[in-house]
């Protein structure tokens, strides 16, 4: 149980074009999901908390505007780069929390985004 | 603010003990967790412990808690080299409603046989 899956895994772009990437809980239904991102050996660093059907709460420094955060139901959330440049290239991590009350997060498998 | 913090680097020879630590800042949090990242992967939950408890067994693994001293510790009992990985630490506190997790920078086990 608990799984969550992110699609696409990898992806490459060029630069100024957008991406997606789609987070999904696959066997419970997610009130919060949150999106990571993680440099190469390093940490993972929040970018925003979503609660399904209201607008996701962004983290200082990360840019609402260019990672747009769609959390449309209750198994899906979506990240949106937008206008990628080279410097968004990093590996993208969803989680998800079941229920309220409930802290465990799971976490996705990650997205290797490349912008060229 | 908060501050989770570990060693970097482990490395431990196959069938010993491996013993990660980690130190919190935080005297509201409430859960404290371990997780499993392989290169190239998302990351797995491999234990939690309330910041009630001071111990936790879980098959090969023990989680012990100082909450003294906001010490975590996780021991991993005949280390295995499928248990050559990053482990992060984390912490989340009931008084953030979301439950946003603190992370570790992450320390790297390496098994040598």
């Amino acid at each position: 149980g608990a799984v969550v899956s992110q699609h696409p895994s990898w992806v490459i772009c060029k630069s100024g074009t957008s991406v997606k990437i789609e987070c999904r809980s696959l066997d419970f239904q997610a009130t919060t999901m949150f999106w990571y991102r993680q440099f190469p050996k390093q940490s993972l660093m929040l970018m925003a908390t979503s609660n399904e059907g209201s607008k996701a709460t962004y983290e200082q420094g990360v840019e609402k505007d260019k990672f747009l955060i769609n959390h449309a139901s209750l198994t899906l959330s979506t990240l949106t780069v937008t206008s990628a440049h080279p410097e968004d290239s990093s590996f993208y991590i969803c989680s998800a929390r079941e229920l309220a009350g409930r802290y465990e997060q799971y976490f996705g498998p990650g997205t290797r985004l490349t912008v060229t | 603010g908060e501050d989770v913090e570990q060693s970097l680097f482990l490395s431990v020879r196959e069938g010993d003990s491996s013993v990660i630590n980690c130190t919190y800042t935080d005297s509201s949090s409430t859960y404290l967790y371990w997780y499993k990242q392989e290169p190239g992967a998302g990351l797995q939950l491999l234990t939690y412990i309330f910041s009630n408890m001071d111990m936790k067994q879980d098959q090969r693994l023990t989680v012990l808690l100082n909450k003294k001293d906001k010490h975590l510790s996780l021991r991993i009992a005949d280390t295995q080299t499928g248990d050559s990985a990053i482990y992060f630490c984390a912490e989340s506190s009931s008084t953030d409603s979301w439950g946003k997790f603190q992370f570790g920078a992450g320390t790297q086990v390496v098994v040598t046989p």
